[in-house]
């Protein structure tokens, strides 16, 4: 089975600063990854997802990631990041389960933002 | 506007009721799933249903048990409640096939059990 690792569970950042939150997956061949963002007491958004071509994906809300197959890595990045930027941070990856796909999320980042 | 609603945002239940949460997709999703959702752990699933009627157990199905008798609707039944199924609950839609295909969620209902 595949497993999606994020190795920081809290990140504190200051408004303005620019922004790296980790993934890392396992899996053998190309993998389907997602990054997702649950602001304080909503669901789960997409911000952006990767499946083929350009490794560096562009996203919502001024994000972006790169896929690094050497590295096994999805990171996820903004230059400047803002106070609603706040919230947490998933990092997912689409397998084969059963019958159907289905995603396997990490355990998340938690992003606070200092004015 | 694309839209996964679960019926309650919190709910308290006491140990040993019998308890229903409720998720309605209106997007025409062939799967719909459940998840369980608690600090440090993640997102993780109960139980998925890929047609009405057909389930498959998640990665922590124990204690849960679920109902897909119409395509838009999958419910999460807790037979027994346990103040260890106390958490948040996230249900969730997509279409089938492709790896690619991105997941919707509704806004969560924040369990209680006492």
């Amino acid at each position: 089975a595949q497993s999606v690792t994020q190795p920081d569970i809290h990140i504190t950042v200051s408004e303005g600063a620019s922004l790296e939150l980790r993934c890392n997956y396992s899996y053998g061949a190309t993998p389907y990854l997602f990054w997702y963002v649950q602001s304080p007491g909503q669901g789960l958004q997409l911000l952006l997802k990767y499946f083929s071509g350009d490794t560096l994906v562009q996203g919502i809300k001024g994000f972006e990631a790169e896929f690094k197959r050497s590295q096994s890595s999805f990171n996820l990045r903004k230059p400047s990041v803002h106070w609603s930027d706040a919230a947490e941070y998933f990092c997912a990856v689409g397998e084969y389960g059963g019958a159907t796909n289905k995603l396997i999320f990490g355990t998340g980042t938690l992003l606070a933002v200092q004015p | 506007d694309v839209k996964v609603t679960q019926s309650s945002r919190y709910l308290v239940k006491r140990t040993g009721e019998k308890v229903f949460l409720e998720c309605v997709q209106d997007m025409d999703h062939e799967n719909m799933f459940w998840y369980r959702q608690d600090p440090g752990l993640g997102l993780r699933l109960i139980y998925f249903s890929y047609d009405v009627k057909m389930k498959e157990k998640g990665d922590i199905p124990e204690g849960y048990s679920v109902s897909r008798e119409k395509k838009e609707r999958f419910s999460l039944i807790l037979e027994s409640a346990s103040t260890n199924q106390t958490s948040m609950y996230l249900c969730a839609s997509s279409l089938q096939g492709n790896l690619n295909t991105e997941a919707f969620f509704g806004q969560g209902t924040r369990l209680t059990v006492v």
